[in-house]
């Protein structure tokens, strides 16, 4: 069973650039959740999606980033005219469909995104 | 809200010697708890939790850990390490009543030397 996806796993991207961040979950999961982690510091977490819902988004930034799970395909961090404060290591999580009580969160290895 | 602080950054240890590795939370309502470790170029991967109950924790490769709820704290040790023990470890927390929203520690890098 394959495990979470990232990709890409590195991303360098100009001021003002899109950055486009997708994650595909472990198989048979359908909640996703996106974490950053800034230099020295540990993961924050950003946003909990199902298919087609936003559940919590009360960690992402209110500007220029946005996230969506769609019905096919992977999830998808976007984050429009990059700065630099965004270089950071973006993780995704899945869990399964009904997730329990302190339910484990399956993480992929990240994308390092890094704002020039 | 819950932080969480990881004492040590970088622990270095030798092969089959302990290792404690310290963290602790601060937090005004009950939390639940959780060790990850992450190996180089992969991804985050459950050690044990603690939800309720045992304040000692069993988990995977010989770790475990010990809430103790007057220190705040939930320290993870090993008897014997391995060089294969050689990762980043990451201590969490989160709310029972968001227990999805996870916060982490800084991470605490061990390296084991033979």
């Amino acid at each position: 069973n394959a495990g979470v996806m990232q990709n890409p796993r590195h991303l360098v991207r100009r001021r003002g650039q899109e950055a486009r961040l997708r994650c595909s979950p472990m198989k048979g999961h359908s909640h996703v959740y996106w974490y950053r982690q800034l230099p020295e510091e540990g993961l924050k977490f950003m946003v909990y999606l199902q298919k087609e819902n936003i559940i919590d988004e009360s960690g992402m930034p209110k500007e220029r980033f946005s996230a969506e799970f769609p019905k096919e395909g992977p999830s998808i961090l976007r984050i429009q005219q990059v700065v630099r404060g965004d270089s950071a290591a973006y993780f995704c999580a899945s869990s399964p469909p009904s997730p329990g009580v302190g339910d484990t969160q399956y993480f992929g290895p990240g994308t390092r995104l890094t704002v020039l | 809200a819950q932080s969480v602080t990881q004492l040590d950054s970088q622990v270095p240890v030798f092969e089959e010697a302990p290792v404690e590795l310290r963290c602790n939370y601060s937090s005004s309502v009950s939390v639940y708890l959780f060790w990850y470790v992450q190996y180089p170029n992969q991804g985050l991967q459950l050690l044990l939790k603690y939800l309720s109950g045992s304040t000692l924790v069993k988990g995977i490769n010989g770790f475990e850990a010990e809430f103790n709820k007057s220190q705040t704290s939930f320290h993870l040790r090993k008897p014997s390490v391995h060089i294969s023990d050689t990762a980043e470890y990451f201590c969490a927390v989160s709310d029972p009543s968001a227990d999805y929203k996870l916060s982490f520690g800084a991470g605490t890098t061990v390296t084991v030397r033979a």
